[in-house]
């Protein structure tokens, strides 16, 4: 597709439940990084995957977030049993870079996720 | 370590200059400027390497100090379309790029 799309836009859960975010990146890119982004904050790493691979989980809050990414193209985030601090907007972006330290790794973001949890 | 930017907010008037500051505690093979609008996405602006280079993107200019760790944002002759909330990303070793908290910059006619 021509950007990154994220679904859905606007997500309002209870305590408890479980939600699943889509992320659709850019066809062919192959690095997709999930961030977490609170009100009036900056984006927080949580996640990112090169192709199929989950690289670097470091930034999940807890054992309820989960994401995957079983065909190196579509990502789904996972938060399990969510919490009222889960709340936030979760920023897909993916790259047609492979991740590393080389710099070039420009980044297109979705429009983002905000889940609301009640 | 997240990025630390400063100032937190900028009030301008259309056609005065501002810059934003970033500086990061860790040593940083590049830094990127994002700019993001109340309810969007943040867009990318411009990537800085290491070597202190400088690059441009309409009339908005960056700078990158890999000595220092620091990089400034410098947005002359600022227009209203320029009101937004910038972001520094920096990339180490690791590969995942981390952003700073943000500075908002709102520009007044």
């Amino acid at each position: 597709g021509a950007g990154v799309s994220q679904s859905p836009r606007y997500k309002v859960a209870k305590r408890g439940q479980d939600v699943a975010l889509r992320c659709d990146p850019i066809s062919g890119h192959v690095s997709l990084f999930w961030y977490q982004q609170a009100l009036g904050q900056g984006p927080e790493f949580l996640t990112y995957f090169q192709n199929e691979a989950q690289l670097d989980k470091s930034g999940l809050p807890s054992d309820r977030f989960f994401a995957e990414r079983p065909e190196g193209s579509v990502s789904t985030l996972k938060i399990q049993r969510t919490q009222q601090e889960d709340s936030a907007v979760y920023l897909c972006a993916s790259s047609i870079n492979r991740v590393g330290p080389s710099g070039a790794n420009v980044l297109t973001f979705g429009a983002g996720s905000r889940l609301t949890v009640l | 370590q997240q990025p630390v930017q400063s100032p937190q907010a900028v009030i301008l008037r259309e056609g005065e200059d501002a810059v934003i500051n970033c500086s990061s505690s860790k040593a940083l093979y590049s830094v990127h400027w994002y700019r993001q609008k109340h309810g969007e996405a943040p867009v990318f602006l411009m990537i800085l390497l290491k070597g202190g280079e400088q690059k441009g993107h309409e009339k908005i200019s960056a700078s990158f100090n890999e000595k220092k760790q620091q990089s400034s944002l410098y947005l002359t002759a600022s227009q209203l379309s320029y009101s937004g909330t910038y972001f520094c990303g920096t990339l180490g070793n690791t590969g995942k790029l981390i952003f700073g908290q943000g500075t908002t910059l709102q520009v007044k006619p």
